[in-house]
């Protein structure tokens, strides 16, 4: 199986404030990463597909990047609605794998 | 609008069958894969298995397989996720989700069923 790891696990942050998670995998990916956003009781939100593509409707202060093995996602300037737990999910190779996570909190 | 629901939440004792369901609407039902993803109370997502609507190919994570069931119905666009003998453990949220060998990622995602199993 391919292992996500993603650093920082748990971010306290300001409105305004750039943040950025990254997402390591445990052998190449390609750029079979995507990202999600999930709020308390409900269900993942897909956010950046391909590593670096923007889903339709999402914010551009979103953004990804990365290839292989590392990969970051950065939200340029922290909204209130941002606040919430992002994953990041591999699609390279069965079984598909999702990373533990990585809360962000108001500061 | 693309759109998947899900079936309501269920309480079971230890066990017992449970089915659970999610319908598609608003695209080609068979044109995609739905997916099962597992979220156990406060911890992340655990992709469960999936299912090719165009011919019930099924495929499942080592964690899951033979515990769990993947079913279709293409004269409802619905998927189904089923036990035949639940444990305590399999308290969580389910979610379905779509997607396919392009697109391969999970978009959208179903509203989520929660099942307790409780004695």
């Amino acid at each position: 199986d391919i292992q996500l790891t993603q650093s920082p696990s748990f971010l306290s942050a300001s409105v305004g404030d750039r943040v950025t998670i990254t997402c390591r995998a445990s052998q190449v990916v390609y750029s079979y990463l995507a990202w999600y956003q999930q709020k308390p009781g409900k269900a993942p939100k897909l956010l950046i597909y391909d590593a670096s593509t923007l889903q339709s409707g999402v914010p551009s202060r979103f953004s990804g990047s990365g290839s292989g093995t590392e990969f970051t996602l950065t939200i340029s300037s922290l909204q209130p609605e941002d606040f919430a737990t992002y994953y990041c999910q591999q699609l390279s190779g069965y079984p598909i794998t999702f990373g533990p996570g990585t809360r962000v909190d108001i500061k | 609008e693309v759109q998947l629901v899900q079936s309501g939440a269920e309480v079971k004792k230890p066990g017992e069958s449970l089915k659970i369901s999610c319908q598609g609407s608003g695209y080609s039902f068979t044109s995609y894969w739905i997916s099962w993803v597992r979220q156990m109370p406060g911890k992340g997502l655990e992709w469960m298995g999936r299912i090719d609507l165009s011919d019930s190919y099924t495929n499942y994570s080592p964690s899951f397989q033979g515990h769990v069931t993947i079913s279709a119905d293409k004269s409802t666009s619905t998927a189904y996720l089923q036990w035949s003998s639940l444990k305590a453990s399999d308290t969580a949220m389910y979610y379905c989700t779509r997607h396919a060998l392009t697109p391969h990622w999970f978009d959208p995602w179903g509203q989520g069923t929660q099942v307790t199993v409780s004695s």
